[in-house]
């Protein structure tokens, strides 16, 4: 079956611009979330998303942040007047739901390759 | 608060070598422990997790893991290298639950290296 997908694969934007970035989870996938991979900083947790409701916001750096998820499936990644420092691979991951709690394994979309100029 | 660290951001072998990247995590309850593979330009793959069962862990690719919780670790090995094995390692931990904490948190990576 289809994993999880991102779009766009690569964004360039100007600095101080809003960008959205898109995941698509896997079909029936309660659980989602996103993560960013910069050089500086590794791979960092940002936001994870049960149903529709985002009980934990932890890892967003800034309220320049936001994210959201529609119908238990698309998520939107808002990053508002973009700076320098958010150029890094945003990744998405989903996981399904079992006795009420998301599954351990978590799979990864190709990722949305952010650069900001 | 969990942490995973990878000793050796860069290892390097030949082909047909034996591969070890190591893994230690700090937690206060063994958690579940995964190894994931990221080649260039693409997403993480899982490799291998460690859950609760045999300590011992196969993964793909000839891949496996041992968890030793007297010594806080969950290192990779895999006994003889191929060149489609050049690839980042990353080590990651995830709560067994509570709350809401269900994130990965993941070591810096290794970078694997396969010489002909």
């Amino acid at each position: 079956g289809a994993g999880v997908s991102q779009s766009p694969s690569n964004k360039v934007t100007e600095k101080g611009k809003d960008v959205e970035l898109r995941c698509d989870p896997i079909s029936g996938h309660t659980a989602l979330y996103w993560y960013r991979q910069s050089l500086g900083q590794g791979l960092e947790f940002l936001i994870y998303f049960q149903g529709n409701s985002a009980p934990d916001k932890s890892g967003l750096p800034s309220d320049r942040f936001s994210a959201e998820r529609t119908g238990g499936s698309v998520s939107t990644l808002t990053i508002q007047r973009t700076q320098q420092e958010d150029s890094a691979v945003y990744l998405c991951a989903s996981s399904p739901r079992t006795s009420g709690i998301p599954q351990e394994t978590q799979y990864f979309g190709p990722g949305t390759r952010l650069l900001v100029l | 608060a969990q942490s995973v660290t990878q000793l050796g951001s860069h290892v390097s072998v030949s082909e047909g070598a034996l591969v070890l990247l190591r893994c230690n995590y700090s937690s206060s309850v063994p958690p579940y422990l995964f190894w994931y593979v990221q080649y260039p330009n693409q997403g993480l793959q899982l490799l291998l997790k460690y859950t609760s069962a045999a300590t011992l862990v196969k993964g793909i690719n000839g891949f496996e893991a041992e968890f030793k919780k007297s010594e806080t670790s969950f290192h990779l090995t895999k006994p003889s290298a191929h060149m489609s094995d050049a690839a980042e390692y990353f080590c990651a931990v995830r709560s067994r639950g509570g709350g809401s904490n269900y994130k990965l948190t993941f070591g810096k990576g290794t970078l694997l290296t396969v010489n002909p």
